[in-house]
């Protein structure tokens, strides 16, 4: 099994940036992809996709978010934070079935 | 507008089955590959199962082979999961979820809806 780590919990100030990791245990680069995805889920909501095969943005996500990474590195950016970005934000694999990592809760200073 | 709707969940007792639905609409159900995710109270999400466009290729996650069975009605727009044998540790929320790409493969999941609960407890 894909084992996916992240960090539990992050703070930052409002405007800064915030990186969040996540750390693979096996390779999932595939074909030169990234089998990488990251959502973000707020408190009593469904998850939403922001960022998918490691770098591309998805439909309606603001330019703040962004991700990067290959093999078993892999970092979310928000930059510069805003207030509704307080979340939980999970990254996701599909190299290897489907397996998500512990999650990593934004707060704010 | 895509949207993807579950229901069936509620209170189960353990060892009992329960099966919950998950209807589509706003896109060609019959074109993606499909999947349950869930969420027990507090804690991340899990992958539970997905099944592809056509209901061909179906997966699991280990703690749940042989007592879960995800499968769809293209001509209903409606995908399912009937689970069997329920434990206390299968009490969660639901997410029914679309693959964002459409193709033969389930890569992300692009939508998802609003969850069920689901309660296995005496």
């Amino acid at each position: 099994d894909i084992v996916l780590t992240q960090s539990p919990a992050l703070a930052v100030s409002l405007g800064q940036r915030a990186t969040i990791s996540c750390k693979t245990n096996q390779n999932v680069d595939y074909y030169g992809n990234s089998y990488m995805h990251w959502y973000q889920q707020k408190p009593g909501q469904q998850p939403k996709l922001l960022i998918y095969l490691a770098s591309n943005l998805a439909s309606g996500i603001p330019a703040r978010f962004s991700g990067r990474g290959s093999g078993t590195d892999f970092t979310l950016t928000i930059d510069p934070v805003e207030a509704d970005d307080t979340a939980t934000y999970y990254c996701q694999q599909s190299r290897n079935l489907w397996t998500f990592g512990g999650g990593t809760k934004l707060e704010l200073k | 507008e895509v949207q993807l709707v579950e229901s069936g969940g509620g209170l189960v007792q353990p060892g009992r089955s329960m099966k919950l639905s998950c209807a589509a609409s706003g896109f060609t159900f019959s074109n993606y590959g499909m999947a349950w995710v869930r969420q027990a109270p507090t804690k991340g999400l899990e992958w539970v199962a997905t099944i592809s466009y056509d209901g061909s290729s179906t997966y699991y996650r280990d703690s749940v082979k042989g007592r879960f069975t995800i499968s769809r009605d293209n001509a209903k727009s409606t995908l399912y999961l009937q689970m069997n044998s329920l434990r206390s540790e299968d009490t969660a929320t639901y997410y029914c979820t679309r693959d964002g790409l459409g193709t033969t493969v389930v890569i992300y999941f692009d939508y998802w809806g609003q969850g069920v609960m689901v309660t296995v407890s005496s």
